[in-house]
């Protein structure tokens, strides 16, 4: 059964432009939530979609934004990208809500310039 | 929110050596797992292990919900093993997951 398919696997954007970023969770899987990895802040909650809806939402500002599709996959988008969101974003993948075992896909390293 | 510690932060180890990582936590969970993160950035979930224990060939987890912790024990450690080990846990009825800072493990041969 194939895992978590996070794309692009790297990105390179420059100040104030915007991001897309794309979640294929396992397949039975309705859950999908999205963390952000940095150096310094460590693996942080960023949002979790079930059913097509927000469920719960980390401590963000309003630039990170996400959905889910009817068939769980999921994006999220950052608007006017900052230097500070340079990171690894994980998206995880659990069968129902609330979620319980996690699976994470390979993550999108995004660098803004 | 529920704090989770990790210790120790860093590790080096000769391979063939065993090792025990330690996972605090501040309250009740609904969920314990332990996850390697490998080089390319991958979380590679080792065990979802909210009490008891579980063995999976050379590794094994406990939990002792009852008193706030998980171990994680490598036997006859290998230079794959090397990398990050992270701890996450679930607050009842919430749907993040709260990571520990990780331990660092450095298998050198």
């Amino acid at each position: 059964k194939a895992g978590v398919t996070q794309t692009p696997r790297y990105l390179i954007k420059t100040r104030g432009q915007q991001v897309t970023l794309s979640c294929s969770p396992i397949s039975g899987h309705r859950s999908v939530s999205w963390y952000q990895q940095t150096p310094g802040q460590g693996l942080q909650f960023l949002f979790e979609y079930f059913s097509e809806t927000q469920r719960n939402k980390g401590n963000f500002p309003g630039r990170f934004s996400g959905r889910q599709f009817s068939n769980s996959r999921s994006e999220m988008n950052v608007s006017t990208l900052e230097l500070g969101d340079s990171a690894l974003y994980l998206c995880a993948s659990s069968l129902g809500h609330p979620p319980t075992e996690a699976f994470f896909g390979q993550g999108t390293r995004l660098t803004v310039v | 929110g529920i704090q989770v510690e990790q210790s120790p932060p860093d590790l080096i180890l000769q391979e063939g050596a065993n090792s025990t990582l330690r996972c605090n936590f501040s309250d009740s969970v609904n969920n314990l797992q332990w996850f390697h993160q490998n080089p390319w950035g991958q979380l590679i979930n080792l065990f979802y292990i909210p009490s008891g224990t579980k063995q999976n060939g050379r590794l094994s987890a406990t939990t002792v919900a009852t008193e706030r912790y998980s171990l994680l024990y490598i036997s006859s450690s290998q230079t794959t093993d090397s990398g990050v080990y992270f701890c996450a846990v679930q607050d009842f009825g919430y749907s993040t997951l709260t990571f520990g800072k990780g331990t660092m493990l450095l298998v050198s041969p």
